[in-house]
C-alpha cells in the first residue's frame, strides 16, 4: 500500500497567518494527490485536486504544490472559517489512502 | 445535482454484520467508483473500498476479509457489509463518488451516518 505521512498532526495559528501542511508519499505517485477540508458534522470538502489544481468555488488563498514525493497544502492568510482538519489523499493506487490529518486550531 | 444518502441501523451488536446502503439521486451508477469511507471517533478518515463497472471492487487490505461492497443498479443504490464487527468499527460512515477517471477525487459525499457497535 502507498502510505501518506502527513505533518504536523495539529497546529495552532492566528487569523492572517500563513499555514503549511505537508504529506510525504511512500513512493512516487506523480500528481495523484488531493486535499480535503473536514469540519465536524459535515462531509469533507475538496480543496485541491491533482496536487495543485484549485477546485471551483474554493478561495484562492488555498494552494497546493508538489516536489517529488512531497506534497504541500498552503493557506496564505488563515481565515476564521479555515479552522478545521485537513487531509491529503492519494489516488495513484487502486487502494486509496488518506494522510493522518492535520487539525488547524485557533491560537 | 447528484446527491448521496446513507441509510441503515445506527446500532449493531458485536460479532454481527454492519449493513449500510447509499442511495444515489441525480445521476447514474455507471462510470464512477462508488466508495465507502469511515471516521472513528477522534480519528482520521479511513478508505474502506469502492465498486465500479457494476461489480469490480477494490478494498482496504486491513478490512478486506470482512468487507463486501455491492451495487443495485435498479434502485440506484450501493451497499456496504462489514462482518464480525467490534467496538473498533464504531464510526461515522460516509458514501462518496470517486470520479473514476483522472484526475481522480471524491466529488460528491453523503452527509455521513454514525454506526455504534455495542451490546
Amino acid at each position: 500500500d502507498i502510505q501518506m505521512t502527513q505533518s504536523p498532526s495539529s497546529l495552532s495559528a492566528s487569523v492572517g497567518d500563513r499555514v503549511t501542511i505537508t504529506c510525504r508519499a511512500s513512493q512516487s505517485i506523480s500528481t495523484y494527490v488531493n486535499w480535503y477540508q473536514h469540519k465536524p458534522g459535515k462531509a469533507p470538502k475538496l480543496l485541491i485536486y491533482a496536487a495543485s489544481s484549485l477546485q471551483g468555488g474554493v478561495p484562492s488563498r488555498f494552494s497546493g504544490s508538489r516536489s517529488g514525493t512531497d506534497f504541500t497544502l498552503t493557506i496564505s492568510s488563515l481565515q476564521p472559517e479555515d479552522f478545521a482538519t485537513y487531509y491529503c489523499h492519494q489516488t495513484y493506487s487502486s487502494i486509496r489512502t488518506f494522510g493522518q490529518g492535520t487539525k488547524v486550531e485557533i491560537k | 445535482q447528484v446527491q448521496l444518502q446513507e441509510s441503515g441501523p445506527g446500532l449493531v451488536k458485536p460479532s454481527e454484520t454492519l449493513s449500510l446502503t447509499c442511495t444515489v439521486s441525480g445521476g447514474s451508477l455507471s462510470i464512477y467508483y462508488w466508495t465507502w469511507i469511515r471516521q472513528p471517533p477522534g480519528k482520521g478518515l479511513e478508505w474502506i473500498g469502492y465498486i465500479y463497472n457494476s461489480g469490480s471492487t477494490s478494498y482496504n487490505p486491513s478490512l478486506k476479509s470482512r468487507v463486501t461492497i455491492s451495487v443495485d443498479t435498479s434502485k440506484n443504490q450501493f451497499s456496504l457489509k462489514l462482518s464480525s464487527v467490534t467496538a473498533a468499527d464504531t464510526a461515522v460512515y460516509y458514501c462518496a463518488r470517486d470520479r473514476g477517471d483522472y484526475p481522480y477525487f471524491f466529488d460528491y459525499w453523503g452527509q455521513g451516518t454514525l454506526v455504534t457497535v455495542s451490546s
